[in-house]
Parts: C-alpha cells; sequence; structure tokens
C-alpha cells in the first residue's frame, strides 16, 4: 500500500513570497491533516479535512495561510505571504476516519530567508 | 497549546538496555499515540492505546496507560541503535478529534 505522499521535498523562499505545498494521502482515507512542526517542537495541527470539508481549522493563520482539499483527495497548503516564523516542516497525514491512527508523509522542509 | 508533555526530554543508554519515557496530560481523552521520528523524516505511529486500556504491547514495545493519573508510559526493551529517534506521545481528547502532540523526548541508543 502507498503512503501519504508529499512534494516539494525542500523549499527555500524569502519573506512575503508565496509557497504552496501538495499532499497525495492514502487511497480511501477520509479524513486529511495538515501539520506544522518548528524544530525541536512537537507537530500542531493547522487544518483538518473530512472528505472535503474542513472540520478544524481553529490554529490556521487565516490572514496568509490557505489550504483546500478538491474532490476529498489530494489537498494543497498554501502560504502567502511567507513570514520568516513560518520556516518550519509541514506534515500532511491521513487517516481511515477521525481519531484514527494517522498515516504521515515524510514532509516539506521550509526555510524562509 | 500541547497538552502532552513528555519526560525526560532527552535520554541516552547503551544497547541493550531499556528505556523508559513517560507522558501526561491535561484532559479526558479517547485514545493516547505514541509516534517515532527518524533525524529529517516524518512520523511513524507506533502504538494506539484507548482509554478503557491499560496495557498494551508490540514487539519490543510496552505502553501502559493510567487515566486516574493522565499519564502514559512507552517501555523499549533490549534496545538498538536503529531505535535513536524523537518519540511523541499525542493524544485524542473526548470532546473532539484533534491529535495533540508533547514536546518529544529524544532517545540515543549508544553502540
Amino acid at each position: 500500500e502507498a503512503g501519504v505522499a508529499q512534494s516539494p521535498r525542500y523549499k527555500i523562499i524569502e519573506k512575503r513570497q508565496s509557497v504552496a505545498f501538495w499532499c497525495n494521502p492514502i487511497s480511501g482515507h477520509a479524513t486529511l491533516y495538515w501539520y506544522q512542526q518548528i524544530l525541536g517542537q512537537g507537530p500542531k495541527l493547522l487544518i483538518q479535512f473530512q472528505n472535503n470539508g474542513v472540520v478544524d481549522d481553529s490554529q490556521l493563520p487565516k490572514d496568509r495561510f490557505s489550504a483546500e482539499r478538491l474532490k476529498g483527495v489530494d489537498s494543497t497548503l498554501k502560504i502567502q505571504p511567507a513570514k520568516l516564523e513560518d520556516s518550519a516542516v509541514y506534515l500532511c497525514a491521513s487517516s481511515l476516519d477521525r481519531i484514527e491512527t494517522q498515516y504521515f508523509g515524510p514532509g516539506t522542509r521550509l526555510l524562509v530567508l | 497549546s500541547q497538552q502532552g508533555e513528555e519526560d525526560p526530554q532527552a535520554l541516552s543508554i547503551q544497547e541493550g538496555e531499556n528505556a523508559t519515557m513517560n507522558c501526561s496530560y491535561k484532559t479526558s481523552i479517547n485514545n493516547l499515540q505514541w509516534y517515532r521520528q527518524n533525524s529529517g523524516r516524518g512520523l511513524v505511529h507506533l502504538i494506539l492505546i484507548r482509554s478503557n486500556e491499560r496495557e498494551k504491547h508490540s514487539g519490543r514495545l510496552r505502553v501502559t496507560l493510567d487515566t486516574s493519573k493522565k499519564s502514559s508510559s512507552l517501555l523499549i526493551t533490549a534496545s538498538r541503535a536503529a531505535d535513536t529517534a524523537s518519540y511523541f506521545c499525542a493524544t485524542v481528547e473526548t470532546s473532539g478529534s484533534r491529535l495533540t502532540f508533547g514536546e518529544g523526548t529524544q532517545l540515543t541508543v549508544n553502540p
């Protein structure tokens, strides 16, 4: 069974630029998550989708972050404009349903200069 | 905000020894999960223990859960150098479905 796919793996941008990350979850998984993991910390949930609807986006900085999950499968996370403090690893995860085991992708490491 | 707090923050042991990591949390939970993260890589799910369970085993892993003390422990027996990684506990509260991670324990197993 293929795992969660993410791209790109690495991205370097300057502050105030925009960036987008892509995630393809495990086939059949209804729930998709985006996390932000700052160096030395645990992951923090940014947004959770159930199929193509948003379940929890209370920790998403909506003035600069946006995410969508078209057709309940792939998802994109966008940052516009980026700030220095957005430098982190962005992890995508999926699960069969809410509260079940989550399977994580390899992450996208973002560096904002 | 982080719900789980791992203890210790860092642990260094010799190959073959056992490693114990503890996790405390604050609210009522549906389940508690442990994840491993090797340097620069994504998280790997290790084990899930539900609130009505007290102990669970998976290979060299043993997890206990004490809901009265709001704490859990992860024991890795006969550790190997390949076990070197960060270990995170994460909880799902009974009131929702969000998985909230702690800050992690950095385990180093010396050959």
